[in-house]
């Protein structure tokens, strides 16, 4: 186990929806990353929260957003539900900003009907 | 832009064989490099990481990955395989400075038979 835990692991959700997910990041990292894995691909970068402030995002549209709070756990929040968004969300969370290793949790899969 | 190539989807080895999975990159400069297994329903766990040195990496569960610079590649290898490493492999790039994140490949599905 990596430490890193998500919440939830599974919800449903209908298109127009708003959805939030949460990340509480190893003991020690200051960074969390933000990941999309849909069905049969890898995973995608969304965003990567360090120190509280957006350090880098993917292409991923507006409704996608972020915070992470000042105990370093992160939200994703979603706006505006597609149902290309069903996916699996990867949280990630790291010692420091650069490519080091990735710590991952084990996700939360978010049906869009 | 930075890439990250599975060319195999789907592999089938029978147990004890040996495994090879391929993995080639594109990137501008030397990368980290990663590879990560994904069991069904779970998160990424990290098997092997190649940051500089010794182009031969040694990881968990008996697994061993060679960079070679000249051909973009980092192939993951096990000399005999168990059932239980059936799952999603990832191959995974990302810089040896800076914040760009890690870029994935597409993942190799394995499959592992009496």
């Amino acid at each position: 186990e990596t430490g890193v835990t998500q919440s939830p692991t599974h919800l449903i959700k209908t298109r127009g929806q708003q959805v939030t997910l949460r990340c509480s990041s190893q003991s020690g990292h200051n960074t969390v990353s933000w990941y999309q894995q849909a069905l049969g691909q890898g995973p995608q970068f969304i965003f990567q929260y360090y120190r509280e402030e957006e350090n880098g995002r993917g292409n991923f549209p507006p409704r996608f957003s972020g915070l992470q709070f000042p105990n370093y756990s992160s939200e994703l929040n979603v706006n505006a539900l597609e149902l290309d968004d069903s996916a699996l969300y990867l949280c990630a969370s790291s010692r420091d900003r650069g490519a080091g290793e990735l710590f991952f949790g084990e996700g939360s899969r978010l049906t869009v009907l | 832009a930075q890439s990250v190539t599975q060319p195999d989807i789907h592999i089938t080895v029978s147990e004890g064989a040996s495994l090879e999975l391929r993995c080639n990159y594109s990137y501008g400069a030397t990368p980290y490099l990663f590879w990560y297994v994904q069991s069904p329903g779970q998160g990424l766990q990290l098997l092997l990481k190649y940051f500089s040195g010794d182009t031969l990496v040694q990881g968990i569960k008996g697994f061993e990955a060679e960079f070679k610079r000249s051909q973009s590649s980092f192939n993951l290898r096990k000399p005999s395989v168990h059932w239980s490493d059936a799952a999603e492999y990832f191959c995974a790039v990302g810089p040896n400075s800076g914040n760009t994140p890690l870029v994935f490949g597409k993942g190799t599905r394995l499959s592992v038979i009496a």
